[in-house]
């Protein structure tokens, strides 16, 4: 079945810097892979996916892109602010099956210095 | 607001008690999951039900019973729980995986604690 493997676990960067977050991914036939943003006491939020027909997507201070030649993604945020701290989850999936099974990331807990 | 509630959000219970954790939708979705959150552990995907018939149970042992009456609302019924099962426990919706629309929406969870 897929794994999905992400680093780091944790980041720090300065304010305004950038941060960047990797994931590989097994299955050769998983073509999405969405973004989640997990906030404390709140359950992950969707912030960005990526289709396999694609190789970067960017939706202002994020972006994404994919290497499907070497299973991996990546997750880059700049102009980082002290709102984007919270723990990214990176997951892969096969659409078109009859139920949506999203494999996801371990996460990376991303916290922003002032 | 996601527009997937779950109530409670905070449960203690002992390991003889049953009880049931209660996910409700309300974007006309057609899937619903449970997934298990353990601290530095990737979320474990549990059942996952489309149109109200379930599609995958992931080895989840028999004291979780999930319970999908309609598309809009999802249960876990819990009985005789270990500590370990200590978690929180998400319900996410999504709106036609066989279609492609694969995007999940996820509750703000239960943290739930075994005694």
């Amino acid at each position: 079945g897929e794994n999905v493997e992400q680093h780091p676990s944790t980041l720090s960067v300065q304010e305004g810097d950038s941060a960047v977050i990797k994931c590989t991914y097994s299955d050769s036939a998983s073509n999405y892979f969405p973004w989640y943003k997990q906030e404390l006491g709140k359950g992950p939020q969707l912030i960005i996916d990526i289709r396999s027909n694609v190789g970067e997507k960017k939706d202002q201070r994020i972006a994404v892109t994919l290497n499907k030649t070497a299973k991996h993604f990546s997750l880059h945020i700049t102009e980082t602010q002290p709102e984007d701290s919270a723990v990214y989850f990176c997951a892969a999936s096969i659409t078109g099956s009859s139920a949506s099974k999203i494999i996801f990331g371990s996460g990376t807990r991303l916290s922003i210095r002032p | 607001e996601t527009g997937v509630t779950q109530t409670p959000r905070h449960l203690v219970m002992g390991m003889t008690n049953k009880k049931s954790l209660k996910c409700e939708q309300h974007l006309g979705h057609n899937a619903m999951y449970w997934y298990k959150q353990s601290a530095k552990k990737p979320l474990e995907l549990m059942f996952v039900y489309n149109f109200k018939e379930q599609t995958e149970n992931n080895s989840v042992p028999s004291r979780f019973s999930p319970e999908c009456p309609n598309s809009s609302h999802l249960f876990l019924h819990l009985h005789t729980l270990q500590p370990e099962d200590s978690a929180l426990y998400l319900c996410a919706s999504s709106q036609d995986p066989s279609g492609g629309e694969e995007t999940q929406y996820f509750g703000p969870g239960t943290r739930l604690l075994v005694l």
